[in-house]
Parts: C-alpha cells; structure tokens; sequence
C-alpha cells in the first residue's frame, strides 16, 4: 500500500516555543491531507485538512493562528504548533487519501509531542 | 448530527472469535472503513465496505447493513496480537471521514 512518512516520531519542548510537524505522501501525490490529533484513550479528531496549494480549512474549534498549516507541494503538508503550552501535548497524525477507487485513507506514523 | 457509536471495551480468548458493532448516523454514505491501532502507533487500514453484505480477508470479516446504518468486525482465531483498538468510521457525502471513539480490544490467554 502507499507510504506516509511523518517527521519527527516524537518532539518534547518547552512551553511558549513553535514545533513543525512534516507529513510525506512518498510514493505518491496528495492533493489532500488530514490532520489528525489523538489525546490517551480517545478517538482520533480531525483538526484540519491540508489542500495542496490552498488554504487549509479548520474544525470548528481548532485555532488556525496556533495550528498552521502548509501544503506547499504534493507530496508534503506541515503542521506547526505555535507558541505551544502543555495542554497541546498530544499524538499527532496525518494521513493521505489514494486516488483510488475508494479514497482509503493511509496514515503516517504519528508524532507524540510533549510540551513541558 | 453525524454520529458512530461502537463499544468502549470487548474482552475476548486467545483462538476464540469476537465481533464488534458499530452504528451510525450520518449525512451521505460514502463507504464504512474499519482500522486497527495498537497503542502509541498510527491506525492501519483493514477493511472497506460500502454495498451490503460480508467482506472476508482471513483471519478478518467486515458487514455492512446500510438500511440498518450497521456493520460489524469479525475476528477469528483470535491471537494475542489482535490486542488493540478497532475504529469505525463512515465517509458521508462530503467525503470527509467521520470517526467513532474505538473499541479496546482485549485478548486473554
């Protein structure tokens, strides 16, 4: 199946500093991508969903000053947590859908940020 | 409102079978998926279905009733592995996916 790369696997930083978070389609485009966030023992929320070449549109809830998004090419999206505080520790995932016939829907990895 | 409910937590025996259940209300069908996540790791796909009726891949079945707004997952020969959580979720007619909270799935020797 197709790969997602998620850069970095996890990142602890202090608080009131920025993180990005790299998301890779590698064998094949994605004109779309989702952001995921997963707090421990809960169910993945969507926060955003990235569009090549466009402005990424938000969840109801989700701040886009805090949560930046940037799908600048094909194969890659990033997140940035700006000014991040404890309370945005969490598991975070991106995922692509294929252009096949039932958009499925592949997952990167995961990045666990820890914010001290 | 667009809803996917499933239960929190199944207990099941190593070699045995369980199925899970997962209901919903949504806007649209667009297709029902199922994944398994182990914990700390990243949802892997295992199954598609959007017209009714059974779909086996070994160890792995997924049903999908659309009238009824059901499906459910079923594992055979359960091995301790299978020990995990299992997501349904429906794209609605946006295509945008919509998530239930997961069952934790328990395997015991």
């Amino acid at each position: 199946g197709a790969v997602v790369s998620q850069h970095p696997s996890w990142v602890i930083c202090k608080s009131g500093t920025s993180v990005k978070i790299e998301c890779r389609s590698l064998d094949f485009q994605a004109t779309t991508m989702f952001w995921y966030r997963q707090f421990p023992k809960q169910s993945l929320m969507l926060m955003a969903t990235s569009n090549e070449g466009s402005k990424a549109t938000y969840e109801q809830g989700v701040e886009k000053d805090k949560f930046l998004i940037n799908h600048a090419s094909l194969t890659l999206s990033t997140l940035t947590v700006t000014s991040a505080h404890p309370e945005d520790s969490s598991f975070y995932i991106c995922s692509a859908p294929t252009s096949g016939d039932h958009n499925e829907q592949f997952f990167g990895p995961g990045t666990r940020l820890t914010v001290l | 409102g667009q809803n996917i409910d499933q239960p929190t937590e199944m207990t099941a025996t190593e070699g045995a079978i369980v199925q899970i259940n997962c209901t919903y209300q949504t806007s649209g069908f667009n297709g029902l998926f199922w994944y398994q996540q182990h914990a700390g790791e990243a949802p892997t796909f295992l199954s598609y279905n959007v017209l009714d009726g059974l779909e086996e891949k070994g160890r792995f079945s997924s049903f999908l009733s659309r009238s009824k707004g059901y499906s459910y997952l079923l594992l055979k020969e359960l091995q301790m592995k299978d020990s995990a959580s299992y997501l349904c979720a429906v794209m609605d007619s946006n295509y945008q996916l919509i998530w239930g909270a997961g069952t934790k799935l328990i395997i015991k020797p």
